[in-house]
């Protein structure tokens, strides 16, 4: 099926450093959610974003919902080594009729202590 | 955030039997759960849309007498693999949905599938 176009696709960072990802989609988007997923466990729910413009924090990690409703981005600051797993990032299409959430293919994030 | 429930964490079978797994909302009521696939270093792969009191709505591709899905009651959700094979064993992981106006997916913990 259809998926989000998630970058970057991995990351090999030194500890305390900043990181940022993002997904673009040729369609608009309303629903913006982001995901960290540590190896053998599901996907755990890190920042849901359902505004254009909107700006939400979570401890060291903000996202934003694109002003163009085709895009967000997920940064990480000051690292740390438990940071690591993939991250995906999911978004719902404007029109529900217009099926269920869509994945990006995953950002990798290794930490270097 | 709500917590979905999914079990067991991982199986082994022989091939050709079945296998159920479960996924419970525990906190909340969904009237969809969905199920996906994941291989290895690969992003979640959907393969069905369980809805509560009606069939389940498969993927293309995705063998619906071969992955039964039942969605009995709204904070159950069940996938059985029926006459399992090698090429079944995969992680498996579902999601519930919790329905408003901001809408969010809760992902339960997810079941390694080996078929010997």
């Amino acid at each position: 099926g259809q998926q989000l176009n998630q970058s970057p696709q991995s990351m090999f960072i030194q500890e305390g450093e900043d990181v940022s990802m993002n997904c673009t989609s040729s369609s608009i988007f309303n629903t913006w959610l982001w995901y960290k997923q540590d190896p053998g466990e599901g996907p755990v729910l890190l920042i849901a974003l359902y505004k254009a413009g909107e700006l939400t924090s979570n401890g060291r990690l903000t996202a934003q919902f694109g002003i163009t409703r085709k895009d967000s981005f997920l940064n990480i600051s000051a690292s740390i080594p438990s940071d690591v797993g993939i991250y995906f990032c999911a978004g719902r299409r404007l029109l529900r009729s217009q099926g269920n959430l869509i994945f990006g293919k995953g950002t990798k994030l290794s930490v270097k202590p | 955030g709500a917590v979905v429930s999914q079990h067991p964490s991982w199986v082994i079978c022989k091939s050709g039997t079945s296998v159920k797994i479960e996924c419970r909302s525990l906190d909340f009521q969904a009237t969809t759960m969905f199920w996906y696939r994941q291989f290895p270093k690969q992003s979640l792969m959907l393969m069905a849309t369980s809805n509560e009191g009606s069939k389940a709505t498969y993927e293309q591709g995705v063998e619906k007498d071969k992955f039964l899905i039942n969605h009995a009651s709204l904070t159950l959700s069940t996938l059985t693999v029926t006459s399992a094979h090698p090429e079944d064993s995969s992680f498996y992981i579902c999601s519930a949905r919790l329905a408003g106006p901001n809408e969010k997916l809760f992902f339960g913990s997810g079941t390694q599938l080996s078929v010997l």
